[in-house]
Parts: C-alpha cells; structure tokens; sequence
C-alpha cells in the first residue's frame, strides 16, 4: 500500500485563488520531503526540498513566495499555490525520504492542479 | 549530479524479460543508482537501487557494471502492467533528479 499520500488529487480553482497540497508520510517520519511538478509528456522537475522546522530550499527558477512549502511535522509537508494562474496547471508530485541517505524516496500519487 | 542516458522508448514481448539499459559515465564511487517507473498519471513507484553490487527483489533485478559506468534493469517476466516510463536515476546527497526515461511498452 502508499507509504506517501497527497490530497486533493485533482483540485480545480479560480485564477488569482490560492490552494493547498498535503503529502503525508503514512508509516514512517521523513525529516525531508520533496515536491516535483510534472507538465503533459515531460518528466518530472524538481521544485524543492521541504525540510522539517527549517526553511524550505527552492531549485532555481523556483518562485519561492509563490510556491509555499511548510514541513511543520515530521509527517507532513504542504505546498501552497498562491495566486494561481492556468499557466500553474500542473501535476504536483511530492516525495518522502524514508531514513538516511541511500535509502528509498517514496512518491506520492499525485495531486492534478487546474486555474481556469 | 551524475547525468544518465536511456533509450527514449523500447517494446517488449508479454511474459519475455525486459533489459532496461542505463548510462552513467560519469557516476561517481558515493552515488547510488536508482530506478523508479511512472504509470501515466500516477506518482512515481519505486523499483530498485544499488550502489556496487546486483541486486534482486520481488519486482526488478539491477545489474551494475564493474566500472559503475553503466546498468540494466531486468523485469523477468513482463506483463501488460509493466507499460510505463521507467527512469535511471543516479543519487548523490538527498534529491532525485528525473531524466527524460524510456517508455516501455509490453506487447500482447
């Protein structure tokens, strides 16, 4: 069964409305997770690496006050789209490390984002 | 991080093994190598990784090169629900950093 869970996994909002993305790590605390927006018939990208009680590092090109990360406990991490738009369209992936380095990042189902 | 190279796409018999290649040239002695496959529309499934040695588990066998410059994933016996986008991945510190893949398709 998933180890990662994401909610909602299809969200539809107003463009200029913001909107939420939990992942939860079901069985296991993961100090760090990560999200990862993935466009139609294009891999996977890296948006940044949530760690939990810090401050959140963001890849480059990465609009950090527009991509809200809080990693407020070890099993959850949320990502918020403030002031959307439909070019925000998008699958929001997000990942869980499980233990240390040089073990498994599992993934969550995925959350579909559409701003009409 | 260590870049990897896959074949964009590779067809495969039902009930054949599927022989996944992966470059990795440039991987270094502390980089793991990873696999993951993404069914259309769906988060990203773990498969397998390793670092020196083969490895087996109840999905994949991983074989790596002596030298780390290359791997091979193997699905022994392939089903119709192994058509995917299956991805190298080699891992240095925490991040995975996804490549383009290769699609998999298992013929009937």
């Amino acid at each position: 069964g998933a180890v990662v869970s994401q909610h909602p996994s299809r969200v539809i909002c107003k463009s200029g409305t913001s909107v939420k993305i939990e992942c939860r790590s079901l069985d296991f605390q993961a100090t760090t997770m990560f999200w990862y927006r993935q466009f139609p018939k294009q891999s996977l990208m890296l948006m940044a690496t949530s760690n939990e009680g810090s401050k959140a590092t963001y890849e480059q090109g990465v609009e950090k006050d527009k991509f809200l990360i809080n990693h407020a406990s070890l099993t959850l991490s949320t990502l918020t789209v403030t002031s959307a738009h439909p070019e925000d369209s998008s699958f929001y992936i997000c990942s869980a490390l499980r233990g240390r380095f040089g073990n498994t990042i599992y993934f969550g189902e995925g959350s579909w984002l559409t701003v009409v | 991080d260590a870049k990897t190279t896959q074949p964009p796409s590779m067809d495969c018999a039902e009930g054949r093994a599927a022989n996944l290649p992966c470059n990795h040239s440039t991987i270094s002695g502390n980089e793991y190598v990873y696999w993951y496959r993404q069914i259309h529309s769906q988060g990203p499934q773990y498969i397998i990784h390793g670092l020196k040695n083969n490895e087996t588990n109840e999905m994949a066998s991983l074989i790596i090169t002596e030298d780390r410059k290359s791997s091979t994933l193997i699905l022994p016996h392939a089903t119709l629900r192994d058509t995917a986008v299956y991805y190298c991945i080699v891992r240095i510190n925490e991040k995975l950093t996804f490549g383009t893949g290769t699609r998999l398709t298992i013929i009937p």
